[in-house]
């Protein structure tokens, strides 16, 4: 089954500091794209960062970086010298082949982050 | 950058009523639009996929009579919701895939809209 777990509910990070938010996934697709989304208490969504499954190096986005490890099946985000702004819920999704050969996201519950000053 | 316009960001209806939430996508062409709900601190669940011009495939448990979902040209697609009770009370979001949809690899949302039904 295909599926993306995050298991930290929340985290709290002081400012400047680095954080680190897990996420494992699980699908048998040897193709598949992964995806960082911020969404703030508005409720937008934002793309942070991708990685493709046949990408040979993680990605970065400024101070956003995905460490990726593909045999453990993990794509964590790694935010360096967090800011105030960061505060959000951060979500992990997968692109998967859903219905009609059209690619679909799923995504895991979601990581609640609280940068303290 | 791409850009999906979600209207109304906001709606309160009463009991029985039906809302219309609409998605456009501004600068391209939305072959595909995910419809996706979101209850409070809650996971995005995927509702229905839809295609410009066929019929919209909806996930296992969502019903396709209540949620209507017409994707009738490649800059339009709209999310109704029919005989609204209150459990329809949700954050509804749509999300695009299209051709020179941006760097975003594909998926561009558009703001959301959150449904209270009274």
């Amino acid at each position: 089954a295909q599926k993306i777990t995050q298991t930290q509910p929340g985290m709290f990070v002081q400012e400047k500091e680095a954080v680190t938010l897990d996420c494992t996934y699980d699908t048998s697709d040897p193709s598949y794209g992964l995806f960082w989304y911020k969404q703030p208490s508005s409720g937008e969504m934002i793309f942070l960062i991708y990685q493709g499954s046949y990408d040979q190096q993680n990605a970065t986005e400024g101070r956003y970086s995905l460490n990726f490890q593909k045999a453990r099946k993990s794509a964590n985000l790694v935010i360096s010298a967090s800011q105030l702004g960061d505060s959000a819920m951060y979500f992990c999704a997968m692109r998967v082949l859903g219905g009609g050969a059209t690619n679909k996201l799923i995504f895991g519950t979601g990581t609640l982050l609280a940068v303290q000053p | 950058g791409a850009v999906v316009s979600q209207h109304p960001s906001r709606v309160i209806c009463k009991s029985g009523t039906s809302v219309k939430i609409e998605c456009r996508s501004l600068d391209f062409q939305a072959t595909t639009m995910f419809w996706y709900r979101q209850f409070p601190k809650q996971s995005l669940m995927l509702m229905a996929t839809s295609n410009e011009g066929s019929k919209a495939t909806y996930e296992q448990g969502v019903e396709k009579d209540k949620f209507l979902i017409n994707h009738a040209s490649l800059t339009l697609s709209t999310l109704t919701v029919t005989s609204a009770h209150p459990e329809d009370s949700s954050f509804y979001i749509c999300s695009a895939l299209g051709a020179a949809a941006g760097l975003n690899y594909g998926y561009t949302f558009g703001s959301g809209t959150r449904l209270t039904v009274v």
